[in-house]
């Protein structure tokens, strides 16, 4: 099963504009978890934002959770041509000791 | 150099035959993990363990074997009862110590049914 749906599946942006995904999820959760895969690539941890906690920046990043609505959103500031990849959320469900991913979100920057 | 290996890189599998991928990782970690990646799809888990000699089904077991005999090798076996295992197959580890923590993953291994 994919808990986390994302949106949009893909997103086409300039160099220097920003970038939202969304990502949607179903159960309690511990934690949630984003990544980013260039393409035919393993997956590289980018942030986790905790249920506790609203908001998380890191560098060019910043991600929210509203665990009422379940539901998260991942901004990237000035965005680059290198940040083009996919990106996925993932959520550690209270129930077991292991990611759920979604569907993911395929952005693309223009240079 | 710390980290996980997959190999081999690619791995063709004909009708009816087993294959096992390999992951290795060298960073001590206890619990690892083997996902299914389909094209333009997100991350199905397989299967995963907590700690050596133990593991657990994931979303999508049937077809697939594990087993965890040393703590840095996860092997995973698709077996023939796996009908459409044309896939990329991603092994990740983590400490498995806490709540939280990041997944390391290793480079993949695409299979390919000829």
């Amino acid at each position: 099963s994919q808990q986390g749906e994302e949106d949009p599946q893909a997103l086409s942006i300039q160099e220097g504009e920003n970038a939202t995904m969304n990502c949607s999820y179903k159960t309690s959760i511990n934690n949630l978890q984003w990544y980013r895969q260039n393409s035919g690539r393993g997956l590289v941890h980018l942030i986790l934002i905790r249920s506790n906690e609203r908001e998380k920046h890191s560098g060019r990043l910043r991600v929210t959770l509203d665990t009422s609505k379940k539901s998260s959103s991942l901004l990237i500031t000035a965005s680059r041509a290198a940040d083009t990849a996919s990106y996925f959320c993932a959520t550690e469900d209270t129930g077991r000791r292991a990611l759920t991913f979604g569907s993911g979100t395929r952005l693309q920057v223009q240079p | 150099d710390g980290g996980i290996t997959q190999s081999p890189k690619y791995l063709f599998r004909k009708e009816g035959q087993n294959v096992t991928l390999s992951c290795e990782q060298n960073l001590n970690h206890d619990a690892m993990y083997w996902y299914r990646q389909d094209p333009g799809q997100g991350l199905r888990l397989i299967y995963y363990s907590q700690i050596v000699n133990d593991f657990q089904k994931g979303d999508i077991a049937e077809g697939y074997s594990v087993s965890r005999e040393k703590k840095e090798s996860f092997p995973l076996t698709v077996t023939s009862a796996q009908k459409n295992p044309t896939a990329f197959y991603l092994c990740a580890s983590t400490s498995g110590t806490s709540l939280g923590e990041t997944q390391y993953f290793g480079p993949g291994t695409r299979l390919l049914v000829l």
